[in-house]
């Protein structure tokens, strides 16, 4: 069956610290992928996604992830995390038609002063 | 540009009550869709729809009834609401050409006592 799993559901860190959280999936054939960040109180939001093309993406906020196709991976990574980044993220995955999403657990950042 | 609208943000019901969860998008997109969730669980579709006059079941249907009369509405209904059914609905819009990449409403939270 179609999966995508997050590696860490809790993260804590400082900020200036580096950030990666580990996304994996489950696919038989093509698919695209994404990050989406929800923000207390807010919606989910789209950070980047991955079609086709060059595996690394950027997106918003200055993250950015590499999309492994070997492995099955799309981590999520951001080299200097600030305090407004604490917020719930989540990898999803989409293939066939109707635009159908599979989501990961995800995980929540807390990014401390 | 209000984008995807959903009504109302809280509702507390008993068991066994019935009621509507209102979506309502203004970008002309083809696919909607409800997701609910979960606490380590990420989101789940619900149910989705292509178009007007067509809906389908996603991951977890039972328990909820959709229907699309316009591009524009895609209301949610719980039609004999259970403690397992407290959840975070969110409702997500998009393009048919958008390979996967949605919008999504703020989300209503919904505790059934």
């Amino acid at each position: 069956a179609q999966s995508v799993s997050q590696h860490n559901h809790h993260v804590i860190l400082s900020e200036a610290a580096s950030l990666e959280l580990g996304c994996n999936y489950s696919y038989g054939g093509t698919v695209n992928l994404f990050w989406y960040v929800q923000y207390p109180g807010q919606h989910l939001q789209l950070l980047l996604k991955y079609f086709s093309g060059d595996p690394l993406v950027k997106g918003i906020k200055g993250f950015e992830a590499e999309f492994i196709k070997s492995k099955f991976s799309f981590n999520l990574r951001k080299p200097s995390v600030q305090w407004s980044d604490t917020a719930e993220y989540f990898c999803a995955a989409c293939s066939g038609g109707y635009n159908k999403l599979i989501f990961g657990a995800g995980t929540r950042l807390a990014v401390h002063p | 540009n209000a984008g995807v609208t959903q009504t109302p943000k809280f509702q507390v019901l008993k068991t066994g009550q019935s009621m509507t969860l209102q979506c309502a998008q203004d970008m002309n997109h083809e696919y909607m869709s409800w997701y609910r969730q979960d606490p380590g669980m990420g989101l789940r579709l619900i149910h989705y729809s292509v178009g007007a006059g067509i809906t389908d079941q996603g991951e977890v249907p039972n328990g909820y009834n959709v229907s699309r009369s316009t591009t524009e509405d895609f209301p949610l209904r719980l039609l004999s609401a259970a403690p397992s059914q407290t959840s975070v609905y969110f409702c997500a819009s998009s393009y048919a050409s958008s390979e996967g990449e949605a919008f999504f409403g703020q989300g209503t939270r919904l505790t059934v006592v």
